[in-house]
Parts: C-alpha cells; sequence; structure tokens
C-alpha cells in the first residue's frame, strides 16, 4: 500500500507534446510538493501546495502547470515539451507539525522519469 | 539560491569500516535540518530531522551531529554494513524570509560498502 504514489513511472515523447504526471498520497498529509531531480543530482522544488492551496511557486517555465483536485493529490502538466525537460520529478508530501514545519519530514514517491526525444 | 554541499561526492569504504560524511549549509539563518537515505531504485526516506545546535540524533549504528553556528551537519556509520550503500542526502530548511517547507537538498554522497 504505496503512502505517496506517481504515474507513470516511466514516460517517453516527442518534443512538442504535452503530458501529464499525477501523484497520490493516503497518509493524509496537508502538504504536497513536485521537485526535479536536475543533471547535477539536486532536487530541486518546483511547486508546493497546502490544502490546495499553492504556496511555493519556483522559477519554472509557465509550460509546467501543477493542479490540486483535494488535498490527496497534485498533478503536474508540462506543455509543449524540450529536450531540457528530460529528468526525474518526484512527488512528496508532509504534514505541519504544531506550525513548526522544520520537523515535516518529506515522504517521497517513486519518481517518474521522463525522456523528451 | 542557497548552497547546500555535500561532501564527498562519493565514498567506498569496506565492510565494518566506520565512516563519516558532511553536509555544510549557510550558517546565518538556520530552521532545519533533515538527512534523507536514497536507496537505488527506491524513494529518499528521513533519517534524521535536527533544529537545535548542538543536536545528536541516532538510529541504530546510524548517527548525526548538527553545528548552527558554523554550518555543518557531520553524518557517522559505524561498522557499515553492504545494506548501507546507498546516497545520503541533507535538506536545509532556512529560516526568516524563506517559504516554510521550503527544503535546500545537497547533491548527496554516495556510499558503497563492499563485502
Amino acid at each position: 500500500d504505496t503512502a505517496v504514489s506517481q504515474t507513470p513511472k516511466y514516460l517517453v515523447t516527442q518534443m512538442g507534446n504535452d503530458k501529464s504526471i499525477k501523484c497520490e498520497q493516503n497518509l493524509g498529509h496537508d502538504t504536497m510538493y513536485w521537485y526535479k531531480q536536475d543533471s547535477k543530482k539536486f532536487l530541486k522544488i518546483m511547486f508546493s501546495y497546502n490544502n490546495k492551496e499553492l504556496i511555493i511557486n519556483e522559477t519554472v517555465p509557465n509550460r509546467f502547470s501543477p493542479k490540486s483536485p483535494d488535498k490527496a493529490h497534485l498533478n503536474l502538466h508540462i506543455n509543449s515539451l524540450e529536450l531540457g525537460d528530460s529528468a526525474v520529478y518526484f512527488c512528496a508530501s508532509s504534514q505541519e507539525n504544531g506550525g513548526f514545519s522544520g520537523a515535516n519530514v518529506l515522504t517521497f514517491g517513486a519518481g517518474s522519469r521522463l525522456t523528451v526525444l | 539560491i542557497l548552497n547546500v554541499e555535500q561532501s564527498p561526492q562519493s565514498l567506498h569504504v569496506q565492510e565494518g569500516d566506520s565512516t563519516s560524511f558532511t553536509c555544510s549549509f549557510p550558517s546565518s539563518n538556520f530552521y532545519a535540518l533533515h538527512w534523507y537515505r536514497w536507496e537505488t531504485a527506491k524513494s529518499p526516506e528521513a533519517l534524521f530531522v535536527m533544529t537545535l545546535n548542538g543536536d545528536e540524533k541516532k538510529k541504530g549504528r546510524i548517527s548525526a551531529t548538527l553545528n548552527t553556528k558554523e554550518g555543518y551537519s557531520y553524518l557517522y556509520i559505524k561498522g557499515s554494513q553492504p545494506e548501507d550503500s546507498a546516497t545520503y542526502l541533507c535538506a536545509f530548511m532556512p529560516g526568516l524570509g524563506y517559504n516554510f517547507n521550503k527544503f535546500y537538498f545537497g547533491s548527496g554522497t554516495k556510499l558503497n560498502v563492499k563485502p
């Protein structure tokens, strides 16, 4: 019973296409995130939602649009895919802990490897 | 952009060796530091949450220390075992002026323990 599940795990597509990656968590967490693992293996935050409200929106191209229909789901839609979008994208979630967010450990999904040809 | 650096990038040790690696972060605006363990083909999993200067945390053979004044945390593994082979990530959360829940990750230290 996976806590944070992402689909698809692998996605190979052509430049210019539009694709989505879905994420669901069954932990009852309030906050969900999308991270991108860059070419140097760093995990970089893209977006974060808290109870369906966008709270972190990093400098990413506006071709990337997150959507959170409810607090258990955070999907990532990418328009007009480019070669440079090839990466592994990780979804994560965390639970607010009495206002001290520093203690909110992240629970990650298994990652979605996107390859743009 | 905040720099979080981990060293070394990779480490090869023999089973039974003890080892340590470092996470460096900006000391001027500390809020929290997390350590994660990331096995190949799996998701990163939380090891430690560190919030106070001088914190020491321990889980089995793995322990971590925190020095917020000088901006570093050490992760120690005593008597390494092959199952300890993984990438160890640290994630820094700054305080004032930054969004809560925004973690800055290091690139990790990849540990390989040979039997």
